[in-house]
């Protein structure tokens, strides 16, 4: 079956720049996450979706990030007037539901580049 | 979420079992315990996940300790493929839902 997908795989960006990153979750899977990992580090929480409850944005690391979940699928990570440092591997993963017994899948990312 | 402690890098020869230790020594009794793997410019891929009992799909064992307070993951026969970045995690039940990767374990199969 599918998995979770992300897109772009890659972005070029210049500095001050806008830019979207997409992830389709696996249909059914009622919790998404986002993450970013830069170059050989571990895995950065940003933000968690589900179901309808308010998001869990506790990771955002500043206002220039937002994300949404239309519909309760797809979601969409916006970082605006990007900076060097947002350079890294943006992963989106999916689980059935938010319980601890429930697996997160995970794409393969949008590695970001910001020049 | 508990924090857990692994080794940051591990060797194990081809066609041996690899044994990969963590410590979750303040987890609670609702949270599970998760091993993930991940391979270069992939995103991390499930491996096996338990509450108490020793766990075992196709791809490894998990070992709990009674006290819950470490566990051990077993790739039963490693090959080079198995070469990756290993995270142990925790994750509550209920109300916790942020999950925490730390640095994880590089694990090296050698030829």
């Amino acid at each position: 079956g599918a998995g979770v997908s992300q897109s772009p795989s890659n972005k070029v960006t210049e500095k001050g720049k806008d830019v979207e990153l997409r992830c389709d979750p696996i249909s059914g899977h009622t919790a998404l996450y986002w993450y970013r990992q830069s170059l050989g580090q571990g895995l950065e929480f940003l933000i968690y979706f589900q179901g309808n409850s308010a998001p869990d944005k506790s990771g955002l690391p500043s206002d220039r990030f937002s994300a949404e979940r239309t519909g309760g699928s797809v979601s969409t990570l916006t970082i605006q007037r990007t900076q060097q440092e947002d350079s890294a591997v943006y992963l989106c993963a999916s689980s059935f539901a938010g319980w601890g017994n429930s697996p997160l899948h995970f794409g393969n990312g949008t590695r970001l580049t910001v020049t | 979420d508990a924090k857990t402690t692994q080794p940051p890098s591990m060797d194990c020869a081809e066609g041996r079992a690899a044994n990969l230790p963590c410590n979750h020594s303040t987890i609670s009794g609702n949270e599970y315990v998760y091993w993930y793997r991940q391979i270069h410019s992939q995103g991390p891929q499930y491996i096996i996940h338990g509450l108490k009992n020793n766990e075992t799909n196709e791809m490894a064992s998990l070992i709990i300790t009674e006290d819950r307070k470490s566990s051990t993951l077993i790739l039963p026969h490693a090959t080079l493929r198995d070469t990756a970045v290993y995270y142990c995690i925790v994750r509550a039940n209920t109300g916790g839902f942020k999950t925490i990767f730390g640095a994880g374990t590089r694990l090296f199969v050698k030829a």
